[in-house]
């Protein structure tokens, strides 16, 4: 079965800590695609980034980068120097793969994980 | 440049009432879907269009209708409100139904309370 599990549920960091955010998944796919999403306070949802399955080298934008792990099904985010315009929650998703009537275009996210810095 | 456009953002319903969330891009994407998100939940697929005059249903369909007639437009509608809808939705648009070439562009949400 597909899934995406965030395992933490709320962090809490003072300003300028590095935070580390988990992603497992599971599919049955071998091609298969995943993100993260960010989704401040005022609601909306942002895409920061897509990585597909047979492209494993981590990726750094800025303060945040990605650790892509196959053989641990993981795609960890982390954000360095914290800041407090980094709260909200972050959800991971993974491309589904035509579970629901054959499309892929559909999304399976993860429960998300909130993220709190205190300046 | 307004890309997904929900509407309304907010919206009060009794039990019952029917009403049409409506959702628009001006992207020309054939790809669009609708998610609902509740807390601690995540976001899960409603219904889901790859093209007009196609739709279909995603992980939790009941109780939602979808049409999608031209392009542009994927409205979402409540047949009879019941309070287990009250919830955030999402809409969202993708240049085609083949995942992975590009992110989804989310819509910023309708916050829709049934009383």
């Amino acid at each position: 079965a597909q899934k995406v599990t965030q395992a933490q549920t709320e962090i809490s960091v003072v300003e300028k800590e590095d935070v580390t955010l988990d992603c497992v998944y599971e599919t049955r796919d071998t091609t298969y695609y995943l993100f993260w999403y960010k989704q401040p306070p005022s609601g909306e949802l942002v895409f920061l980034i897509r990585r597909n399955s047979f492209d494993e080298q981590n990726e750094i934008s800025g303060r945040y980068s990605w650790n892509f792990q196959k053989s641990t099904s993981s795609f960890n985010f982390t954000i360095t120097a914290s800041q407090v315009v980094d709260s909200a929650v972050y959800f991971c998703a993974l491309s589904d793969p035509g579970g629901y009537g054959g499309s892929q275009g559909n999304l399976i996210f993860g429960k998300g994980t909130k993220l709190s810095v205190k300046p | 440049n307004a890309g997904v456009t929900q509407t309304p953002k907010f919206q009060v319903l009794k039990t019952g009432q029917s009403m049409t969330l409506q959702c628009a891009q001006d992207m020309n994407h054939e790809y669009m879907s609708w998610y609902r998100q509740d807390p601690g939940m995540g976001l899960r697929l409603i219904h889901y269009s790859v093209g007009a005059g196609i739709t279909d249903q995603g992980e939790v369909p009941n109780g939602y209708n979808v049409s999608r007639s031209t392009t542009e437009d994927f409205p979402l509608r409540l047949l009879s409100a019941a309070p287990s809808q009250t919830s955030v939705y999402f809409c969202a648009s993708s240049p085609s139904g083949f995942v992975g070439n590009q992110p989804q562009h989310f819509g910023d949400g309708t916050r829709l309370s049934i009383l």
